[in-house]
């Protein structure tokens, strides 16, 4: 089962436009991740936010977590074609033993140039 | 890619033949973990590692067994593989669990 579930399943923008990808999630967490994965490559990383933060920047990207309606939205500002791929978060549940992270069903970003 | 490394990276194989699929990383990280990808389904976990011979089961482990002897390589076994293991295969390690994972480029795996 999926703890995290990305919305919308498919994005399609122009070049300069903002992106917008919501996550909502099932359980409490300690913290939500994304993730970028560029065509038959794997994921990649972007930025982390810790169930006690309310928003995080890193570049372009903003990410934003309410705990008390369980979701997260990633925000790509000024997008660019090479932002073109699909966008996962990820969940660490706090009543995970192993502090595993469980994916979402990702979001695919098209950005036309 | 943080020096993960997946082999091979393509292979097709027969239902019910065996099938070994490595990860070699040289970042010593404690943690490895074995993910398969399937459209509509996201990454799913099939086994992790926390240490040398320490590992456990993921949410979908049936049909795979998994290795580390040492602390750089992880390998996934299908003992009999079946076509509904035809899948994308992706490694990661981390630091520790729930740190941000690092992957390799994946395996992609055809069961006929």
């Amino acid at each position: 089962s999926q703890q995290g579930e990305e919305d919308p399943q498919a994005l399609s923008i122009q070049e300069g436009e903002n992106a917008t990808m919501n996550c909502s999630y099932k359980t409490s967490i300690n913290n939500l991740q994304w993730y970028r994965q560029n065509s038959g490559r794997g994921l990649v990383h972007l930025i982390l936010i810790r169930s006690n933060e309310r928003e995080k920047h890193s570049g372009r990207l903003r990410v934003t977590l309410d705990t008390s309606k369980k979701s997260s939205s990633l925000l790509i500002t000024a997008s660019r074609a090479a932002d073109t791929a699909s966008y996962f978060c990820a969940t660490d549940a706090n009543n995970n033993a192993g502090n595993m992270l469980t994916f979402g069903g990702g979001t695919r970003l098209m950005v036309k140039p | 890619d943080a020096g993960i490394t997946q082999s091979p990276r393509h292979k097709v194989t027969e239902t019910g033949t065996p099938v070994t699929l490595r990860c070699h990383q040289t970042e010593n990280h404690r943690y490895m973990y074995w993910y398969r990808q399937d459209p509509g389904h996201g990454l799913r976990l099939i086994h992790y590692s926390y240490g040398v011979k320490d590992t456990d089961k993921g949410e979908v482990s049936d049909g795979y067994s998994v290795s580390r002897s040492k602390t750089e390589d992880f390998l996934l076994t299908l003992e009999s593989a079946t076509s509904s293991q035809t899948s994308v295969y992706f490694c990661a390690i981390s630091v520790q669990g729930g740190s941000p994972l690092h992957f390799g480029n994946g395996t992609r795996l055809t069961v006929t």
